[in-house]
């Protein structure tokens, strides 16, 4: 089975950094997606770790480390707009090679 | 020029009631879902198609059937509504079933009374 825990709520200043961890168990692995949900829209795709590693895209960042089971997403220079949930979501490679999502962590950018 | 669509973004409906929620991706994808996200946030595959071909069947009442006609079309077909399934329902649609992200519809919210 699959299993995704992230926290529930975070909360950060503009202009800061934020770290938001995501650990999974999964009886197998074929990658790792993070999408940013804003309140009323659909996800929309960060980024994807298949490999070990941290991945660089502007001022978002993920890391992978299949053999923890660990992965964060990392969110530099904080603006209001990345309010939002972010959600952690692992994909199997096994039934269709079907995606589990995390319940997302809500997070909260204060001026 | 809207990538993934789904209709109708909103459906309020009585309980008992057949509707239908209709998607279409003009992306040129082999694969297309259907999601379910509750009031706790939790987004759930529903179901998966890739060309045409079930190949994700979660564990999801039978009053719920998908229909795929072409590979750009996912629709979703509920029978006898009931108060549970007030729910947002994601169409998405991916390049492959590999690893690919998914591209979202707007979400249809459904209200069951």
């Amino acid at each position: 089975g699959q299993n995704i825990d992230q926290p529930t709520e975070m909360t950060a200043t503009e202009g800061a950094i934020v770290q938001i961890n995501c650990t999974y168990q999964t009886s197998g692995f074929n990658g790792l997606f993070w999408y940013q949900q804003h309140a009323g829209e659909a996800p929309t795709f960060l980024s994807y770790n298949v490999l070990d590693g941290l991945e660089e895209k502007g001022r978002f960042s993920s890391f992978l480390s299949r053999s923890k089971g660990y992965s964060y997403l990392l969110l530099k220079e904080l603006q209001m707009k990345d309010s939002a949930s972010y959600l952690c979501a692992v994909r199997g490679n096994t039934g269709g090679f079907k995606t589990i999502f995390g319940a997302g962590t809500r997070l909260f950018v204060k001026a | 020029d809207t990538a993934v669509s789904q209709t109708p973004k909103y459906l309020v409906t009585q309980m008992g009631n057949d509707k239908s929620i209709k998607c279409e991706q003009n992306l040129g994808h082999d694969t297309m879902y259907w999601y379910k996200q509750d009031s706790k946030k939790f987004l759930k595959i529903m179901f998966s198609y890739n060309n045409k071909e079930l190949i994700i069947n979660e564990t999801v009442p039978n009053r719920f059937s998908p229909k795929s006609p072409d590979k750009a079309h996912l629709n979703l077909h509920i029978n006898s509504l009931e108060l549970g399934d007030s729910a947002v329902y994601f169409c998405a649609s991916s390049q492959d079933r590999g690893n690919t992200e998914a591209f979202f519809g707007q979400g249809t919210r459904l209200t069951v009374v």
